[in-house]
């Protein structure tokens, strides 16, 4: 079964630093990768997806991702944190045949001053 | 706003009791998923409708059905609930059945006493 593994339940940096919010995916075809972002008491927002186009994906709000198939990931970076930024982020896989987004356990942002 | 519905925003309710939670997709969006997250689980899809008819199924108790109606409304009942049913539950819609781009409700807050 197709399965994503986010390593780092949380992540801090500093307000002007890089982000860097790790997912690998396990899956013997070509998935379609996800990063959404949920603030507090909010619902999940898509921040970007990969369908198999171009690898380097850029999504809302500055974030961007790129799809590795040789390191099995789907990095999401950010060259520069703002504190808005602050919220959970999960990486998502659609498996191949099915009609359904299977979630990583999430890493939670948190930006300092 | 995702364009999605969720109704009631928090429910508290007693153990055995039965809850409905009801979801309003976007506008011309015919698939409905169901998901729910709790702290133990994380995210987890529950069931799949589109345009009326059931697509797929995850990891949904007996005691949970849905359905969705020709107005495209979908409705999640939960029965004979338990403490352990504590959760958040999100509906999200999408154009079509693979699922390439799914947009999420607020969710309802589901607190079983």
């Amino acid at each position: 079964a197709q399965s994503v593994t986010q390593l780092g339940s949380h992540v801090s940096v500093s307000e002007g630093a890089l982000v860097l919010l790790r997912c690998n995916y396990s899956s013997s075809v070509p998935p379609y990768l996800f990063w959404y972002v949920q603030y507090p008491n909010q619902g999940l927002q898509l921040l970007l997806k990969y369908t198999s186009a171009a690898t380097l994906v850029k999504g809302i709000n500055g974030f961007e991702a790129e799809f590795k198939k040789s390191e099995t990931s789907f990095h999401l970076t950010k060259p520069s944190a703002h504190m808005s930024d602050a919220a959970e982020y999960f990486c998502a896989v659609t498996p191949t045949g099915f009609q359904k987004l299977v979630f990583g356990t999430g890493t939670r942002l948190l930006v300092s001053p | 706003d995702s364009g999605v519905t969720q109704t009631p925003k928090h429910l508290i309710t007693a153990t055995g009791q039965r809850v409905t939670l009801r979801c309003s997709p976007r506008s011309g969006d015919l698939s409905v998923y169901w998901y729910q997250q709790s702290l133990d689980q994380g995210l987890q899809f529950l069931i799949q409708y589109y345009n009326g008819e059931e697509r797929a199924k995850g990891n949904i108790l007996e005691r949970f059905s849905a359905q969705q109606f020709p107005d495209l409304h979908s409705e999640l009942n939960l029965s004979s609930l338990e403490l352990g049913d504590s959760a958040l539950y999100f509906c999200a819609s999408s154009v079509g059945t693979q699922n390439t781009e799914a947009f999420f409700g607020q969710g309802t807050r589901l607190t079983v006493v």
